[in-house]
């Protein structure tokens, strides 16, 4: 079946330094991409979604690109703050009813 | 635009005793999802609605969850009887029915249900 593997956390990153959070899936056909963020005592968001292969999503300085020959989708930001702190998870749309399908997702912590 | 509601937000029960979690979906989502995440893990699907019909259970242990969502807004999830293992923080999401390419979700805040 469909599945996403995300790389395992904690990743601790200073402030301004560069984060890259490693994504693959495996799915049949080409799924819609999606990286969601859970703060801290908050609900999942979404922070940005790729549709369809060499797409790039991007948001908040986040960017994600949809790469169909490695099957992956990984996200980074060229520079990191403290308010990014969070976990991120990436995940992909599966099936006719928009089902979608997580990774274990992977908690970032920001030091300044 | 207020969005999901879920309620309670914390429940502490033994094992084998019921326990009950209601949602508020966004006003107008046809769409109504229930996610379970265990502490470590992603969030796993249980059970989506369109409108007041059940689309996808395949995920939902029948023999001791069940979900209801009769008017086609607000759903409620239980658990009877409950095991320790179903100590997770339980999700719930809405989606407009128009929304067939940009497929966001929105979540509320979640249950955090803990088993002893």
């Amino acid at each position: 079946g469909d599945s996403v593997t995300q790389m395992e956390g904690p990743v601790t990153l200073s402030e301004e330094a560069f984060l890259t959070i490693n994504c693959t899936y495996t799915a049949t056909g080409y799924p819609s991409l999606f990286w969601y963020v859970q703060y801290p005592g908050e609900g999942l968001q979404l922070l940005l979604k790729a549709t369809k292969a060499d797409d790039k999503g991007s948001n908040k300085g986040f960017e994600a690109t949809y790469r169909k020959e490695t099957t992956s989708f990984h996200l980074e930001k060229g520079s990191v703050q403290v308010s990014d702190s969070a976990v991120y998870f990436c995940a992909l749309r599966s099936g006719g009813y928009n089902k979608l399908i997580f990774g274990a997702g992977t908690r970032l912590a920001v030091h300044p | 635009e207020a969005g999901v509601a879920q309620s309670p937000r914390y429940k502490i029960i033994e094992k084998r005793q019921s326990v009950a979690f209601w949602c508020n979906p966004i006003s107008g989502h046809a769409t109504l999802y229930w996610y379970q995440q265990i502490l470590g893990q992603g969030p796993k699907l249980l059970i989506q609605f369109q409108n007041n019909g059940v689309v996808d259970d395949s995920q939902l242990p029948k023999d001791r969850f069940s979900a209801e969502r009769l008017k086609g807004v607000d759903s409620t999830l239980k658990i009877q009887p409950a095991k320790l293992e179903d100590s997770a923080v339980y999700l719930c999401a809405s989606r407009p029915i128009g929304d067939r390419v940009f497929n966001e979700q929105f979540f509320g805040p979640g249950t955090r249900l803990t088993v002893l």
